[in-house]
């Protein structure tokens, strides 16, 4: 079976600080990964995703995430935060055409 | 850009009533899905859909729910009686199969 683990509910970091919000899974499968960005009171908008190849991947915003099948990981990154990156950002797994499995959430607080 | 738009955007309705939430998925898109989003909580799957029946459903998609594709455009989710505790975010997803899934904005049922 298929898990999601996001570490940290609500992660804060000062504008222009480096972001990092963390997720891990299992899976018994080669996995597919996803992260979403979530503004309030709106849908879900793709943020990147790792399918096969390149291990580092590079989405919108500036932001990109590594999968590392040693650890695991596939944690969510950025150099420089902006205050327009305060969110909700989800992390998910899945095969494909299947669901999505996914974490639960992490709320990002950019501080001035 | 296509999009999957979703109808409506809110919905109240009383307990025990009939819902029906509308999805137009993208043209060429051959799988669709449902998922909800209670306030505060993580993203569940509900269902898929694939070829014109359910390929897959969680054990949250149970007889009060239904999917339909009645007309070759339009995905809906029928929950039959609701209840409280379906108060919900709820979001269509469409994929041309792989892992492209775009998601609509949402339908917030709200249960009174």
């Amino acid at each position: 079976a298929q898990s999601v683990t996001q570490l940290g509910s609500h992660v804060s970091v000062s504008e222009g600080a480096l972001v990092l919000l963390r997720c891990n899974y299992s899976s018994s499968v080669p996995p597919y990964l996803f992260w979403y960005v979530q503004y309030p009171n709106q849908g879900l908008q793709l943020l990147l995703k790792y399918t096969t190849g390149a291990t580092l991947v590079k989405g919108i915003n500036g932001f990109e995430a590594e999968f590392k099948k040693s650890e695991t990981s596939f944690h969510l990154t950025k150099p420089s935060a902006h205050m327009s990156d305060a969110a909700e950002y989800f992390c998910a797994v899945s095969r494909s055409n299947y669901q999505l499995i996914w974490g639960a959430g992490t709320k990002l607080i950019i501080k001035p | 850009e296509p999009e999957v738009t979703q109808t409506p955007s809110h919905q109240v309705t009383q307990m025990g009533q009939e819902v029906i939430l509308r999805c137009v998925p993208i043209s060429n898109h051959l799988y669709f899905y449902w998922y909800r989003q209670i306030l505060g909580q993580k993203v569940e799957f509900l269902v898929s859909f694939y070829n014109n029946e359910i390929s897959e459903k969680s054990e949250i998609f149970d007889d009060q729910f239904s999917v339909e594709r009645p007309d070759g455009s339009n995905f809906t989710l029928k929950i039959r009686s609701t209840k409280l505790e379906d108060s919900a975010m709820y979001f269509c997803a469409s994929s041309p199969g792989g892992t492209g899934y775009t998601f609509g904005s949402g339908t917030r049922l709200t249960v009174v």
